[in-house]
């Protein structure tokens, strides 16, 4: 089965600019996680969607990131502006459900923020 | 609050020698634990869980760990460690009342040969 695909591989900005990537799940899957990589540190999570509905964004901050998902397919996480605290990984991540352990994670959007 | 800690920035062990990754929990409720490798340049993958039963749960490539409700450990083994062993390796845990995973910040794991 396909995996979890995830553009652009790679992103360069400069700070206050503005940056989206894109995310789709694997076919079938009701749940979809944003998560955020800081180097040297574990996967925090940013966003986490059941369908189209946000279950948990308690650790986005909203008045700089947002994040949607189409018809509860594909989903978009966008920075703006964009801090230089923001360079990270940022991973996507679907279950078949809330609560379903096994999470199958994409490759993920390496950030820089210069 | 859940939270999970890795002792270990770093693990050496040499090909064929078990191997013992380290991972610590803090649940008000009760914990289902996980284990998550990372390979260069892939996303993380699913080794292995523990919900509830045995102590002992068995996982991909023949890794293994075990829960110790006493000490709030979930440690990961493998009796005997290949090169290709050699990732990143991530522990989470979930409470039972909530339904995302906190991640531990890694362990890197160098097998040599």
């Amino acid at each position: 089965e396909a995996g979890v695909a995830q553009s652009p591989r790679y992103k360069i900005i400069e700070k206050r600019q503005s940056v989206a990537f894109w995310c789709n799940p694997i076919s079938g899957h009701a749940t979809l996680y944003w998560y955020q990589q800081i180097l040297g540190q574990g996967p925090k999570l940013l966003i986490q969607f059941q369908n189209n509905g946000v279950v948990d964004d308690s650790q986005l901050p909203k008045d700089r990131f947002s994040a949607e998902r189409l018809k509860g397919v594909d989903s978009t996480l966008k920075i703006q502006p964009a801090k230089l605290e923001d360079s990270a990984v940022y991973l996507c991540a679907s279950s078949l459900e809330a609560g379903n352990e096994k999470l199958f994670f994409g490759s993920g959007t390496q950030l820089s923020v210069l | 609050a859940q939270s999970v800690a890795q002792p270990e920035d770093q693990v050496n062990v040499a090909e064929g020698n078990p191997l013992t990754v380290k991972c610590t929990y803090s649940v008000s409720g009760n914990p289902y634990l996980f284990w998550y490798v990372q390979y260069p340049n892939r996303g993380l993958q699913f080794l292995l869980k523990y919900i509830t039963g045995d102590n002992l749960v068995k996982g991909s490539y023949g890794f293994e760990a075990e829960f110790n409700k006493s000490q709030t450990s979930f440690h990961l083994k493998k009796p005997s460690a290949l090169v290709s062993d050699s990732a990143l390796y991530f522990c989470a845990v979930r409470d039972s009342g909530y339904s995302t995973l906190t991640f531990g910040k890694g362990t890197m794991l160098l097998v040599s040969p």
